[in-house]
């Protein structure tokens, strides 16, 4: 079963808005990465925080993860039309940390 | 340098029919996974090889499906006696670390 809930599952926004994704999960968790796939292939990999962490940034990417909701947001800003993916978020376990675990996705659409 | 690989990148099959899908993982990478996307969905944990380790099968879904890591590299996902529902975009991703994972195109595969 999949362990990450995603929400919104679709989000449309017109470019040089933010986009915000939560993410939310069941159990314990070491790390939460988030993961962007185009066109129904391969997943790139684009952030990961740890357990112990509350925030981190990346370029235009911004993650928080609140372990007492058990839930994480991605936060895109400026967003360009070639931002337009889907994301997943990706939990792995507190004492297995080698196997992630996937949510169900967020279609984000960027219109020029 | 390379990264992962899949082949064939799409394939067509009858029912009943077996298959078989192929992952070069990078080089160098101990960990090898595969997953399953079916239309629009997140992805399934399928199975897991790490190093000479016992894999992990734990998200195989039935005796139908069996995956082999033929000497710590290249891996081979088949599926028996292919049914309609087994129509989806298979994956295989390979890491290091056991924390960021590196994926492949994936294969596309349509049961008929």
């Amino acid at each position: 079963s999949q362990q990450g809930e995603e929400d919104p599952q679709a989000l449309s926004i017109q470019e040089g808005e933010n986009a915000t994704m939560n993410c939310s999960y069941k159990t314990s968790i070491n790390n939460l990465q988030w993961y962007r796939q185009n066109s129904g292939r391969g997943l790139v990999h684009l952030i990961l925080i740890r357990s112990n962490e509350r925030e981190k940034h990346s370029g235009r990417l911004r993650v928080t993860l609140d372990t007492s909701k058990k839930s994480s947001s991605l936060l895109i800003t400026a967003s360009r039309a070639a931002d337009t993916a889907s994301y997943f978020c990706a939990t792995a376990f507190l004492y297995n940390t080698d196997k992630l675990i996937f949510g169900t996705g967020t279609r984000l659409q960027v219109f020029p | 340098g390379a990264g992962v690989s899949q082949s064939p990148s799409n394939k067509v099959t009858e029912k009943g029919k077996d298959v078989e899908l192929r992952c070069d993982p990078i080089s160098g990478h101990t960990a090898l996974y595969w997953y399953r996307q079916s239309l629009g969905q997140g992805l399934e944990f399928l199975i897991y090889f790490q190093g000479n380790s016992a894999p992990d099968k734990s998200g195989l879904p039935s005796d139908r499906f069996s995956a082999e890591r033929t000497g710590g590299s290249v891996s081979t996902l088949t599926i028996q006696r292919t049914q309609q529902e087994d129509s989806a975009v298979y994956l295989c991703a390979s890491s290091s670390t056991g924390i960021e994972q590196y994926f492949g195109p994936g294969t596309r595969l349509t049961v008929t």
